[in-house]
């Protein structure tokens, strides 16, 4: 079976631009969560979907939205960028425990 | 508030050395449940183990170990004969029991094992 899988792998955006991150769970499972680790700290919850419905929301702002499609996969979008948001982003899905994806780098300039 | 605390930034060992890595978590929950990850410089979050609140056994799983103490609220993870390929920053964590709701997960800021040859 695949691992969670997510693209781009790598990503360099413009302050102001816009950003989709895409993300495939395990066959199976339902419920997709998306974290941010900023360079040097643990990851920040950012979203819970399960069966295509948003379950949980982290302190980030509404510039960050996020939705998960009928086969289980997700999109994390965020809008006008701010060099803050220069992290590793990760997604995990989940059955019992919780598995992660390799993640995307993104680096806002 | 939920809150994890891993104390160690940074630990650097020669290989064949033991070393423990030291947690301590805050909840209010009574049901829990506390997990490891590793990360290697790849990035990608490796799970080495899940404890629900109700489990204080310690598990045993090859060189790697886990102590969870309820009255110190701590789970402490040890590494025995450390090898080079140990080295990476690992991750404590957190969750409360939420059902089907949301049960994010609460991390550490992560201790960094170096281990020398």
């Amino acid at each position: 079976d695949a691992g969670v899988t997510q693209s781009p792998t790598h990503l360099i955006k413009t302050r102001g631009q816009h950003v989709t991150l895409r993300c495939s769970p395990i066959s199976g499972h339902k419920s997709v969560s998306w974290y941010q680790q900023v360079l040097g700290q643990g990851p920040q919850f950012i979203f819970q979907y399960y069966e295509k419905e948003e379950r949980g929301r982290g302190n980030f702002p509404d510039r960050f939205s996020a939705r998960q499609f009928p086969n289980y996969s997700s999109e994390l979008n965020v809008n006008a960028l701010l060099l803050g948001d220069s992290a590793l982003y990760l997604c995990a899905s989940r059955l019992n425990g919780y598995t992660f994806g390799s993640g995307t780098r993104l680096t806002v300039v | 508030a939920q809150k994890v605390t891993q104390a160690q930034t940074e630990i650097s060992v020669v290989e064949k050395e033991d070393v423990t890595l030291d947690c301590v978590y805050e909840t209010r929950d009574t049901t829990y449940y506390l997990f490891w990850y590793k990360q290697p410089p790849s990035g990608e979050l490796v799970f080495l183990i899940r404890r629900n609140s109700f489990d204080e056994q310690n598990e045993i799983s090859g060189r790697y170990s886990w102590n969870f103490q309820k009255s110190t609220s701590s789970f402490n993870f040890t590494i025995t004969a450390s090898q080079v390929v140990d080295s990476a920053v690992y991750f404590c964590a957190l969750s409360e029991d939420a059902g089907g709701a949301t049960n994010k997960l609460i991390f550490g800021t992560g201790t960094l094992l170096a281990v020398q040859p």
